[in-house]
This record gives structure tokens, sequence and C-alpha cells, in this order.
């Protein structure tokens, strides 16, 4: 009965290759966000999907490709993987993004370690 | 740029007493205000939201919001060892965008 779930939790691999990390929520909402957090803890949104359609796209290299095939999965594709890309990443959701009460819920993120 | 800004701590407070957490904010048209609770190595977990000037209570938990003075507070009463955790305060921006700040250590020694 996970709410928003990642896979993988944790995931190690080379400088230069090319990783996914999937997100699911099975809570109905229409909103889908990606954030990531640095080793100092700062969490900052990457990328957010509102019922499939990109609305957020903060200042992130283009390495970094979202995907959402349906409402409830939205996908973090990341190429050419570089040092400093090594945070966790947390998938999280919401119930309607034009809502100012809009309370969004985080899945358990992943630790990407880069080496 | 939106900013929302928080004491790093880390605070540390005896077991039973009252924990006080700060946020300030720059956007005045911000109208939604979170605070999250994260423990090391877990996600975010939200705890209190708050959306109109003055007091929210919550068990434990009271929320206090001056939008005059763009402020947003949380007040642990009673603090236990399991509040030890990194507590985050997140706001609400106009632009939809859920922005947070660097958050604050907090330590509750037995």
């Amino acid at each position: 009965d996970t709410a928003v779930s990642q896979t993988p939790k944790y995931l190690v691999t080379q400088m230069g290759n090319d990783k996914s990390i999937k997100c699911e929520q099975n809570l109905g909402h229409d909103t889908m966000y990606w954030y990531k957090q640095d080793s100092k803890k700062f969490l900052k949104i990457m990328f957010s999907y509102n019922n499939k359609e990109l609305i957020i796209n903060e200042t992130v290299p283009n390495r970094f490709s979202p995907k959402s095939p349906d409402k409830a999965h939205l996908n973090l594709h990341i190429n050419s993987l570089e040092l400093g890309d090594s945070a966790v990443y947390f998938c999280a959701s919401s119930p309607a993004r034009d809502s100012n009460t809009d309370t969004q819920y985080f899945g358990p993120g992943t630790r990407l370690t880069v080496l | 740029q939106k900013e929302v800004e928080q004491n790093s701590g880390p605070l540390s407070v005896p077991e039973g007493a009252i924990a006080s957490l700060n946020c300030t904010y720059s956007d005045r048209g911000s109208q939604s205000f979170f605070w999250y609770r994260q423990y090391s190595g877990k996600s975010p977990e939200l705890i209190m939201s708050i959306y109109s000037n003055g007091d929210k209570e919550d068990g434990r938990f009271t929320a206090q919001l001056n939008k005059a003075s763009q402020y947003v507070s949380l007040l642990i009463r009673d603090s236990q060892p399991s509040d030890s955790a990194t507590y985050l305060c997140a706001v609400m921006y106009s632009n939809y965008k859920l922005t947070f700040g660097k958050g604050t250590l907090l330590t509750v020694n037995p």
C-alpha cells in the first residue's frame, strides 16, 4: 500500500554512464515532481508534471530528462553521469498543481553515487 | 530570487523542553507554508501546514504564521528524543513551486 515508490533505492555507477530512476504513485494525484537533495541536505525542485504535461523545468542540465507515461508514473533518465550528480533524488506527488493548499508527499528517495 | 531562510542549527534542547524553529521567506504573495520533518536517511514527512495568520496547533506541534513579517515558526512542546531530526520549512510561492529552506537540525537530549 505504498503511496509514492521509487526504484532503485540505491544506484552506484561510473562517470559517463546513463541511468534511470522510476517513480510511481498510487494516490490518484495529478501532479508529480522530482527533487534533488545534495550533500548539504538542500532540497531543490527539478521538474514537475501535471497529468503527463511538463509544467516546471528548473535550470537543470539537459542530460536530465523526465518522462511521464501516465499520471501515476514519472521517470528520470540521466545521460553521461557526472560526479556532481551524486545526490539523493526524491519523487513526490500532490493532488493538483493549481491549489495553494496543495500538499506534496515524498517517496523514499534514490541515493545516486557516481564514481 | 525567491528564498526561504532557516537557521541551520544544530538546535539542541533537553527532553521535555520547547523547541522553537524559525523561518523567513521573501515572497509577500506566498499563501501556503509547510513544515516537513526529515530523519537521517529518510524522506521528508509533512507535519504541519498553515495558510492563515496566527497559530495552528496539532498535538505537541504549533505552527505560527505572520505574513506581515514574512515569518513562520514551529514550536514543539514537550520535546522527545524521537523529535531529533532536520526540520524543513517550505513555502509555496505564487508560481506553484514549493521552495524549501536548508533545514534546521534539532537534537533533543534525554
